[in-house]
């Protein structure tokens, strides 16, 4: 069964810091990979999404892929309190998205 | 900007009663995905639709659950009859199909939170 995997959380970050959220993948054969906020009570808001290894600059937000160790991340730079919410990581492979539980991100004002 | 649009926001139902969501995807976007999450979890694929036809519905439980695209445009996802472990966010989500750049990214509408009394 093909997984995508993320702490639960909740992760607690002081306001300003740099917030880290991470997710590992089972199915070595994914392709695309995503990064989505979700406030409470709300739906799925795309962040950004990464296709080769390395890093992805956008705003305060960059997307890490490793493939070799099947693994992305999200940093989140300067993090502010309404950046507090649930990031869920999603992974395609042969055409079909699985995404994980989400990790529960606070911002301590 | 453009949406995806589902609608009711909201539905309270009893158990045993039949209940039906509406989607609208982005325009041009040919595939179109049902998702339920349930509080604390992840999205989990129920159906995904390409044109009016269904590509995957592996996870869709199909005695009680239905879905349907007729015209390759909007769906409509229908529960019957509705049972209490229902209760969770139906989401509808929308994507082109994938190119260089922007590949298969989805967006979601606002969901349909179903409660069954």
């Amino acid at each position: 069964q093909k997984e995508v995997e993320q702490n639960s959380g909740p992760l607690s970050v002081p306001e300003g810091a740099i917030a880290s959220l991470n997710c590992t993948y089972s199915d070595r054969g994914s392709q695309s990979f995503f990064w989505y906020r979700q406030y409470s009570g709300k739906s799925p808001e795309l962040i950004m999404f990464i296709y080769s290894n390395g890093d992805k600059e956008d705003g305060r937000f960059t997307a890490q892929l490793n493939k070799a160790s099947q693994y992305v991340s999200l940093l989140i730079r300067d993090s502010q309190p309404s950046d507090s919410a649930t990031y869920l990581c999603a992974v395609n492979g042969d055409d079909k998205i699985i995404f994980g539980k989400g990790t529960r991100l606070h911002i301590l004002p | 900007e453009a949406e995806v649009a589902q609608s009711p926001r909201y539905k309270i139902t009893e158990k045993s009663q039949a209940v039906a969501f509406w989607c609208d995807p982005i325009s041009g976007h040919a595939t179109l995905y049902w998702y339920r999450q349930i509080l604390g979890q992840g999205p989990e694929l129920l159906v995904q639709f390409q044109d009016e036809s269904v590509v995957d519905d592996s996870q869709l439980p199909k005695d009680r659950f239905s879905a349907e695209r007729l015209k390759g445009v909007d769906s409509t996802l229908k529960i019957q009859p509705a049972e209490l472990g229902d209760s969770a966010m139906y989401l509808c989500a929308s994507s082109l199909p994938p190119v260089a750049g922007e590949g298969d990214t989805q967006y979601f509408g606002p969901g349909t939170r179903l409660t069954v009394l």
